[in-house]
């Protein structure tokens, strides 16, 4: 059974501090990673993806993949209360004998102000 | 439209009755995708279109489960003789390819009474 596995949280923050969200996955094959954002009653929102070993950086967020260690993570820098939220992590995997997205089942963010 | 549709956004319903839920992902989107998400929960993978093809159905809960897809576009998530615990929002992705970024709807939060 390949897995991605999130801590649940809530992980708070102080306005204006940096959020680290972090994930880890069981498929040494995965090639794929992204991060969602779902607030409260609305669907997911894709935020970030990221493919190579290193870091991607976009506006406020940084992803960080490390293959060797199978992790995963997700920087927000200058969080804003307005970053409340859960966040998915999503890894592809070969899983029921197709390769598709496998989720994690998200880490809550509260930020304060 | 430019996003995946899902209608109904929001359906009531007596228990024993039987639902329809319709997803119209985006245009030119090969692969589509029907997720459960109860309260709280992450998200439940149900099952998986290739094409008018589901290879993977190995999410749904039971055989009162049932989805088509018609054109490669439109998909109906089928639900027959719903029970309460059928109650949850109803979401559906779509991608380009099977392990490309998954793009979700609104969903259809569904209320069995």
């Amino acid at each position: 059974q390949k897995e991605v596995e999130q801590n649940s949280g809530p992980l708070s923050v102080p306005e204006g501090a940096i959020a680290s969200l972090n994930c880890t996955y069981s498929d040494r094959g995965s090639q794929s990673f992204f991060w969602y954002r779902q607030y409260s009653g609305k669907s997911p929102e894709l935020i970030m993806f990221i493919y190579s070993n290193g870091d991607k950086e976009d506006g406020r967020f940084t992803a960080q993949l490390n293959k060797a260690s199978q992790y995963v993570s997700l920087l927000i820098r200058d969080s804003q209360p307005s970053d409340s939220a859960t966040y998915l992590c999503a890894a592809d995997g070969f899983s029921g004998g197709y390769n598709k997205l496998i989720f994690g089942a998200g880490t809550r963010l509260a930020v304060h102000p | 439209g430019a996003g995946v549709s899902q209608s109904p956004s929001n359906k009531v319903t007596e228990k024993g009755k039987d639902v329809e839920l319709r997803c119209d992902p985006i245009s030119g989107h090969t692969a589509l995708y029907w997720y459960r998400q109860s309260l709280g929960q992450g998200l439940e993978f149900l099952i998986y279109f290739q094409g008018n093809s589901a290879p993977d159905k190995s999410g749904l809960p039971s055989d009162r489960f049932s989805a088509e897809r018609t054109g490669g576009s439109v998909s109906t998530l089928t639900i027959q003789r719903t029970q309460q615990e059928d109650s949850a929002v109803y979401l559906c992705a779509s991608s380009l390819m099977e392990y490309q970024p998954q793009h979700f709807g609104d969903g259809t939060r569904l209320s069995i009474l």
